[in-house]
């Protein structure tokens, strides 16, 4: 059974258009990391949440946002898709206790910004 | 920010062969982690070792870890078509950092 559930898979939207991605975990586990991944190039951490605790990466963009409701759930919210916005966005989520352990990653999100 | 490279970045060979991927770092590291992705899907954990590790084995897959040279290498042996991926290292950036750093990851083909 899958733990680490983004939805959607695939996701086409306008320049301009508000997107917002969505992931969701039954692990229960503290950490969730979102990453973006462009095409044939390494995994880019967006924002991290270690338990609330958010953390923004210095050089992510200004119109991504992120939000963790609840322990479960955690969101990515692209205010201005533009089209160098076009990516696979990874969640991932961990079991933090001092030691880092495996990292679990959803299906991704396949984004297109047309 | 820390970062892993992952040499060579196309690996093609022959089913049954060995594949070997390299990971260099650049500052010390608390664990490295090997990740693989297949084609447009999400990364699978294979292997975490930690500083303090020189080696690990999971079923096919050797890890070893050099820390003086800032270096590790996956081994895949008696490859299979089905291990057909994208293999990515991962780091931290040492003493309190527990973020995972992605490098471009290696392409390996296996060949029926």
């Amino acid at each position: 059974d899958a733990m680490v559930i983004q939805n959607p898979r695939y996701q086409v939207t306008q320049f301009g258009k508000p997107v917002t991605l969505s992931c969701s975990q039954t692990l229960n586990h503290n950490v969730m990391y979102w990453y973006q991944q462009k095409s044939s190039q390494a995994p880019k951490l967006l924002f991290h949440y270690y338990d609330k605790d958010f953390n923004n990466e210095a050089d992510t963009p200004d119109n991504f946002q992120s939000r963790r409701p609840n322990t479960s759930f955690c969101f990515l919210d692209i205010r201005s898709p533009g089209l160098g916005d076009t990516a696979m966005y990874l969640c991932a989520t961990e079991k933090f206790k001092g030691m880092n352990t495996e990292a679990f990653f959803g299906q991704g999100t396949r984004l297109t910004v047309v | 920010s820390q970062q892993g490279e992952e040499d060579p970045q196309a690996l093609s060979i022959q089913e049954g062969e060995n594949a070997t991927m390299n990971c260099s770092y650049k500052t010390s590291i608390n664990n490295l982690q090997w990740y693989r992705q297949n084609s447009g899907r999400g990364l699978v954990h294979l292997i975490l070792i930690r500083s303090n590790e020189r080696e690990k084995h999971s079923g096919r897959l050797r890890v070893t870890l050099d820390t003086s040279k800032k270096s590790s290498s996956l081994l895949i042996t008696a490859s299979r078509a089905a291990d057909t991926a994208s293999y990515f290292c991962a780091t931290d950036a040492g003493g309190g950092s527990y973020i995972p750093t992605f490098g471009r990851g290696t392409s390996l083909i296996v060949h029926p």
